[in-house]
C-alpha cells in the first residue's frame, strides 16, 4: 500500500492553467478508473472535487476537471482563481478492496 | 444539511485505547459505505479503514491492521473506531468520510500518542 506520487508544489498566476499529476501502478491508478481529487483548506476538511477519473460532483466549477493515461492520472484547473490555492490529494481504488492516497500538492496562486 | 462530527479523539499514551465515534445526520447513513482517513501534522492523508453500508465487509490498511477495529451502528447513525496498542505514529486528525466517493467528511478529531 504504497502512496501516489505527486509533487510537493505547483504553482500558477490568476487565470493560468496547471496540471497536477498523480502516479501510480497497474494495481491502483492503471488498473481502475476510481480516482478521486480532493481540495483542502488550511485547518479545513477535504472536500470532492473530481471523481471516478474526470467526474465532477454537482457543485464544483468546470474549471476543474480530471483526466488518466496508464498509471498517471491528472488534475488540471484552468483560469486559476486565489481561492484555488490549497492542498491537492488524489485517491486510488487498489487490488485487495483497499484505497490510497498521494502524498498531497500544495497549490499557491502566484 | 450532511453533517458529520467525529469525537473521543484526545491524549493517550503509547499502548493506550481510545475510541471515536462518527455521528451523521442529514442522510440515510445505512445506505453509505463509510471509511476512517486520518491526517499527520503537515502529512498528507492516510486510508486506515472501511466498512460497507450492513458492516459485514470491512478492509484495513496494513499499518492499523490488527490494532484498529471499526464498526457501525446503523440505528444510531454512528461510525466507530476502536484504536488499540496505540504508537507514536498514530498521532493524527482522524476524519470519517461517508460513501465510495468520500463525498462527505467530518470536521476531525485528533488523536496524540505521546508519554
Amino acid at each position: 500500500q504504497s502512496a501516489l506520487t505527486q509533487p510537493a508544489s505547483v504553482s500558477g498566476s490568476p487565470g493560468q492553467s496547471i496540471t497536477i499529476s498523480c502516479t501510480g501502478t497497474s494495481s491502483d491508478v492503471g488498473g481502475y478508473n476510481y480516482v478521486s481529487w480532493y481540495q483542502q483548506h488550511p485547518g479545513k476538511a477535504p472536500k470532492l472535487m473530481i471523481y471516478d477519473v474526470s467526474n465532477r460532483p454537482s457543485g464544483v466549477s468546470n474549471r476543474f476537471s480530471g483526466s488518466k493515461s496508464g498509471n498517471t492520472a491528472s488534475l488540471t484547473i484552468s483560469g486559476l482563481q486565489p481561492e484555488d490555492e490549497a492542498d491537492y490529494h488524489c485517491r486510488s481504488y487498489t487490488t485487495g478492496s483497499t484505497w490510497v492516497f498521494g502524498g498531497g500538492t500544495k497549490l499557491t496562486v502566484l | 444539511e450532511v453533517q458529520l462530527v467525529e469525537s473521543g479523539g484526545g491524549l493517550v499514551q503509547p499502548g493506550g485505547s481510545l475510541r471515536l465515534s462518527c455521528a451523521a445526520s442529514g442522510f440515510v447513513f445505512s445506505s453509505y459505505e463509510m471509511s476512517w482517513v486520518r491526517q499527520a501534522a503537515g502529512k498528507g492523508l492516510e486510508w486506515i479503514s472501511h466498512i460497507s453500508t450492513g458492516g459485514g465487509t470491512i478492509h484495513y490498511a496494513d499499518s492499523v491492521k490488527g490494532r484498529f477495529t471499526i464498526s457501525r451502528d446503523n440505528a444510531k447513525n454512528s461510525l466507530y473506531l476502536q484504536m488499540d496498542s496505540l504508537r507514536a505514529e498514530d498521532t493524527a486528525v482522524y476524519y470519517c468520510a461517508a460513501s465510495r466517493r468520500f463525498d462527505y467528511w467530518g470536521q476531525g478529531t485528533l488523536v496524540t500518542v505521546s508519554s
